[in-house]
């Protein structure tokens, strides 16, 4: 059965940097690509963004390009999504998803999301 | 990229169907038979319905029917039931493997 397990809750103020985690099992974690999706508050998903863990290939939104960093570590079948300077309108909820086969073309299964608030 | 459009709401009655359109360009919707739909209800994670336009995951019901025209996409769902009521999201391929999603739409059942 994929998994796909989020990291827990995080609370920062402006400015903090902050690394959220998406451990998968159930699968070959190198062979298919994972995303991170946003969801503000009351909102729609936005895609942000997508990395392939065999090779770390990325590609980004326009709309997040140069806002946060993917990651993956294959060793330990865990993706990542990182932020050097949280701004208040980084807060969300933030899901990983795994695509449906190694194209990338489509998102099946989703981790349970990481709510993440930043205020001062 | 732009997001896809989709109406912000949409209600129907139990046993009645609903359609549910996402409209994009020629630059996503329109140039890959690669849209997916999710139904995400309220504090959960989304659920894929519907992928590559039509195309039914094992284990969705087949009141949950996927087509495309054009630059448009819809989402169909036959004979309403209260757990139906959700919203819905709507994500076409754009290209090199970058994806965008609809605003997201709100089902009542009435």
């Amino acid at each position: 059965e994929v998994q796909l397990v989020q990291s827990g809750a995080e609370v920062k103020k402006p400015g903090e940097s902050l690394k959220i985690s998406c451990k998968a099992s159930g699968y070959t974690f190198t062979t298919y690509w994972i995303a991170w999706v946003r969801q503000m508050p009351g909102k729609g998903l936005e895609w942000m963004g997508t990395i392939y863990p065999g090779d770390s290939d990325t590609r980004s939104s326009p709309s997040f390009q140069g806002q946060v960093t993917f990651s993956a570590d294959k060793s330990i079948s865990t993706a990542y999504l990182h932020w050097t300077s949280l701004k208040a309108s980084d807060t969300a909820m933030y899901y990983c998803a795994k695509s449906l086969d190694s194209s990338g073309h489509d998102i099946d299964s989703w981790g349970q999301g990481t709510l993440v608030t930043v205020s001062s | 990229q732009s997001a896809l459009t989709q109406p912000a709401s949409v209600s129907g009655s139990p046993g009645q169907s609903i359609t549910i359109s996402c409209t994009g360009t020629s630059s996503d919707v329109g140039s890959y038979n690669l849209v997916s739909w999710y139904q995400q209800h309220p504090g959960n994670a989304p659920k894929l319905m519907i992928y590559e336009v039509n195309k039914r995951p094992s284990g969705v019901s087949n009141r949950f029917s996927g087509s495309k025209s054009g630059n448009t996409a819809s989402l169909t769902i036959y004979g309403l039931q209260a757990e139906d009521e959700a919203d819905y999201h709507c994500c076409s391929y754009v290209a090199d493997s970058t994806l965008v999603f609809g605003g997201g739409t709100k089902l009542t059942v009435l």
